[in-house]
């Protein structure tokens, strides 16, 4: 079974600009979340997806964004970039929304963002 | 608010050694997972072990196993025999059962193991 996938790997921008990110979860996961990591900030959630809605959202201004399509891929849409925005990020996909052992979160290998 | 602590921001071991990585949480939800991933120098994020707040007893993977002290809020996580390739940061973290798959991380600790 393919794990969670995520595309780009690498990518570039500047200051202004918007980006999207792409993550493929494992086939059968429905819930999608994704995480920003950073050094000074670490590991911090973003949002979750279930069923193509957003069922749980982190401490993150509105220039963050995210969807989740009907098979269960999931994009996130960072707008009007700064240079704190310069992170990996990280998606997560789980079989169901909640709770259990066998419900636990496979990531991806992460998309590195440089703003530049 | 849920909040975890790793006090530890790095720890070195002897190969073939055994080592304990701390974690303390903080929640006031009575169902709780705890959960420890290794995240290599790649950047990707491995789960290793879980731990729910209703298990009596310890969780073991393979060289894994977690010391849950429920009472104490702590979920240590003890390596067997340290190989060179279990290098790299270890995060643990905490999901509250019927808020989602959000999960909490702690700051993480570096793992180097010597030869």
């Amino acid at each position: 079974k393919a794990g969670v996938t995520q595309t780009p790997r690498y990518l570039i921008k500047t200051r202004g600009q918007q980006v999207t990110l792409s993550c493929s979860p494992i086939s059968g996961h429905r819930s999608v979340s994704w995480y920003q990591q950073t050094p000074g900030q670490g590991l911090q959630f973003l949002f979750e997806y279930f069923s193509e809605t957003q069922r749980n959202k982190g401490n993150f201004p509105g220039r963050f964004s995210g969807r989740q399509f009907s098979n269960s891929r999931s994009e996130m849409n960072v707008s009007t970039l700064e240079l704190g925005d310069s992170a990996l990020y990280l998606c997560a996909s789980s079989l169901r929304l909640a709770g259990g052992l066998d419900n636990e979160q496979f990531f991806g290998p992460g998309t590195r963002l440089t703003v530049l | 608010a849920q909040k975890i602590t790793q006090t530890q921001p790095g720890m070195f071991v002897q190969e073939k050694e055994a080592v304990t990585l701390d974690c303390t949480y903080d929640t006031s939800d009575p169902s709780y997972g705890l959960f420890w991933y290794k995240q290599p120098s790649s950047g990707e994020m491995i789960f290793l072990i879980y731990q729910g707040s209703y298990d009596q007893q310890n969780a073991t993977e393979g060289r894994y196993s977690l010391n849950f002290q429920k009472a104490r809020k702590s979920a240590n996580l003890v390596i067997s025999a340290s190989q060179l390739g279990d290098s790299a940061m270890y995060f643990c973290a905490m999901r509250e059962d019927g808020v989602g798959n959000k999960l909490v991380f702690g700051a993480g600790t570096i793992l180097r193991v010597k030869s």
